[in-house]
Formats: C-alpha cells, structure tokens, sequence
C-alpha cells in the first residue's frame, strides 16, 4: 500500500495523559498536513511542514500540541496534557510539493482519539 | 460566520437519481475548488479538482464553480447506493501552499 498510513488507528487515552501519533505520508511527497476532524464537522487544519521545516501552525495548535518531521519523512503529533474537548479525528495528508500549484492531498484513514 | 458554509444534510435520494451538493464561501481569495468522499470512520478522498470559475466532468461526477456567486456544487448522476457517504467541499487561495478550508459536509444515502 503506497497511499498516508496513520497509527494507531484508535487510542483511548484518561484525561491529563500523553498521547503521540505517526504518519507517514506517501514516499515521495514533501509536504505534509495535519488537520482535527470533530463529529459532523469538516476537517480543520493544524500545522504544515516543507519537508522537516513547520511552517505554518493554526491558532488552534495550542502549547499542549506539538508536531515534528525530524527528517522530511514520518511525522508525529503529540498531545500533552490530554483533555476531553481533544477528542477528535486526526487526520494527516500530504502531497508532492513543488512549482505545481495545481497539487493534490491525500488524507491518510485518520486516528481517532477518545478522551475519557 | 465560516468561511464555507454546507448544507450537513442528510439528503436521501433513490438510486439512479441525480444528486446536486453544494457549498457558499466568503473569502474571495479562493481560487483552488475540491470535493471531497468521506465514508464513515475513513479519511476523506478526492473526488473532484477545479481552478477558478468553469465545469469539470469526471465519470458520473460534474463540479461547477461560480466565483461571481462564491457558489460551488457538485452533481452525480445516476447516483448508486456505493456512493452513500459524506461529501465534503475545500478550497484554498493557493499561493504556496494549500491551507484547505473544508465545508461540513454533507451526508448522501442512495437507497436501492
């Protein structure tokens, strides 16, 4: 399977813990994307990293959120600090990056994170 | 007010009809239009990408954008029970890289 893998694919975590998750996007993509996806709602951007570079991190990345790509492949997000309102699909994406404006994101299945 | 705003449905239709989904939005800057399929607890797949104004037609699949209106949609014809799901409307301005802004989503179920 070429396409963004995601784990774990659940995670039930009690409120206060720590909680990390990893994505690997597809190979030969450089920029990757993570976005927070609640219950009937539409997925919500986070953070975007250029190869390992963040370059851009939402207001809704509070301090308790931390995100990395240490070598331009595999990222991961941690949650520090777990509350119940982190409750969530986190969903990562990526795409080849490039002069091409015209570029596709591919969401890999999405980590679905239950705060008790 | 969101920046795009969807209809979250549900919309039931037979099978074999034609779907029409839709979405507004606000920020003029966008300029990169897509339509996302969510099945239930899966990541979203692109179904559909259109620059500016104008139709694109893929299959059963036709996307519309209306920069004039701020005014996208998507239909399907000939609509199959395989395509109940949450369809999901982005869009970005698309300078550098793309930060997309989604709809809700709207949920379609095709009965047979």
């Amino acid at each position: 399977d070429t396409g963004v893998s995601q784990n774990p694919r659940h995670k039930i975590t009690k409120r206060g813990q720590n909680v990390t998750f990893r994505c690997d996007p597809i190979s030969e993509h450089n920029r990757l994307y993570w976005y927070r996806q609640t219950l009937g709602q539409g997925p919500e951007f986070l953070t975007y990293f250029q190869n390992e570079a963040q370059l851009e991190k939402s207001r809704l990345l509070s301090d308790r959120f931390s995100a990395e790509r240490p070598k331009g492949s595999f990222s991961t997000l941690e949650i520090q600090r777990t509350e119940q309102g982190d409750s969530a699909m986190y969903l990562c994406a990526s795409s080849l990056g490039g002069a091409n404006l015209q570029e596709t994101q591919y969401f890999g299945p999405g980590t679905r994170l239950l705060v008790l | 007010q969101k920046e795009v705003e969807q209809d979250p449905g549900p919309l039931s239709v037979p099978e074999g009809a034609i779907v029409s989904l839709n979405c507004t939005y606000s920020n003029s800057a966008f300029q990169y239009f897509m339509w996302y399929r969510q099945y239930s607890r899966k990541g979203p797949e692109l179904l559909m990408y259109t620059y500016s104004s104008g139709n694109k037609e893929d299959g059963r699949f036709t996307a519309q954008v209306d920069k004039s209106s701020k005014y996208i949609s998507l239909f399907i014809r000939d609509s199959q029970p395989s395509d109940s799901a949450t369809y999901l409307c982005a869009m970005s301005a698309g300078t550098g890289f793309q930060k997309l802004v989604f709809g809700t989503g709207t949920r379609l179920l095709v009965s047979p």
